[in-house]
């Protein structure tokens, strides 16, 4: 979905090291969410941002999640340390007239 | 919070009619939609209801809403291979949190 284009699409790390991942979203839209899919519990939302401003990141696991979303085009999630338990594919969104358009994802296996 | 269930798998032989079903908890929920996701890629929006509706058609897609059950199914008639894919249902309220069920995968037998 050229809307939304994530980085890196495929990630191989080891634990305990840093992960970042990217999102660059057509700018111009106010709402970008996050979400993690996974077998066992599907697709789960993290956090969303509003204007470059985090609303609601209830969704996050714990304090190794973080994210930015320093202007409207740009967002990372970052994961330090990762864990084998944050294996799972990572969804960037936007939404627009109600519709959420999503990034192809970046696939996540740590070690 | 919003609990929102869907069966895991449903299998169906080629041009026979599919239905994907999908019962949630929260009925304050404004916007109802169904997302496909094939293999490798992100989920796209299929279509979507609102919840002042009982039913939508969009060419092979028919979309059923009894708000009393809390029920949401898609049908999809004369199914053909390349739809096999994840179909999810998912929620929205007045606020912008969108709510996934688990997926169904659905399976089309040529």
């Amino acid at each position: 979905d050229a809307g939304v284009i994530q980085s890196p699409r495929h990630e191989v790390t080891e634990m305990g090291q840093e992960v970042t991942l990217r999102c660059k979203p057509i700018s111009g839209h106010d709402y970008l969410f996050w979400y993690r899919q996974t077998m066992m519990r599907g697709l789960e939302l993290l956090i969303y941002f509003n204007n470059n401003v985090p609303i609601d990141d209830s969704g996050m696991p714990e304090d190794r999640f973080s994210a930015k979303m320093p202007n409207a085009s740009f967002s990372t999630l970052k994961i330090q340390p990762s864990e084998p338990r944050d294996s799972a594919v990572y969804f960037c969104a936007f939404l627009y007239t109600g519709e959420l358009f999503f990034g192809e994802g970046s696939r996540l296996t740590v070690l | 919070g919003e609990d929102v269930e869907q069966s895991l798998f449903l299998s169906v032989r080629e041009g026979d009619s599919s239905v994907i079903n999908c019962t949630y908890t929260d009925s304050s929920s404004t916007y109802l939609y169904w997302y496909k996701q094939e293999p490798g890629a992100g989920l796209q929006l299929l279509t979507y209801i609102f919840s002042n509706m009982d039913m939508k058609q969009d060419q092979r897609l028919t979309v059923l809403l009894n708000k009393k059950d809390k029920h949401l199914s898609l049908r999809i008639a004369d199914t053909q291979t390349g739809d096999s894919a994840i179909y999810f249902c998912a929620l929205r309220g007045g606020g912008f949190k969108t709510i996934f069920g688990a997926g169904t995968r659905l399976f089309v037998k040529a």
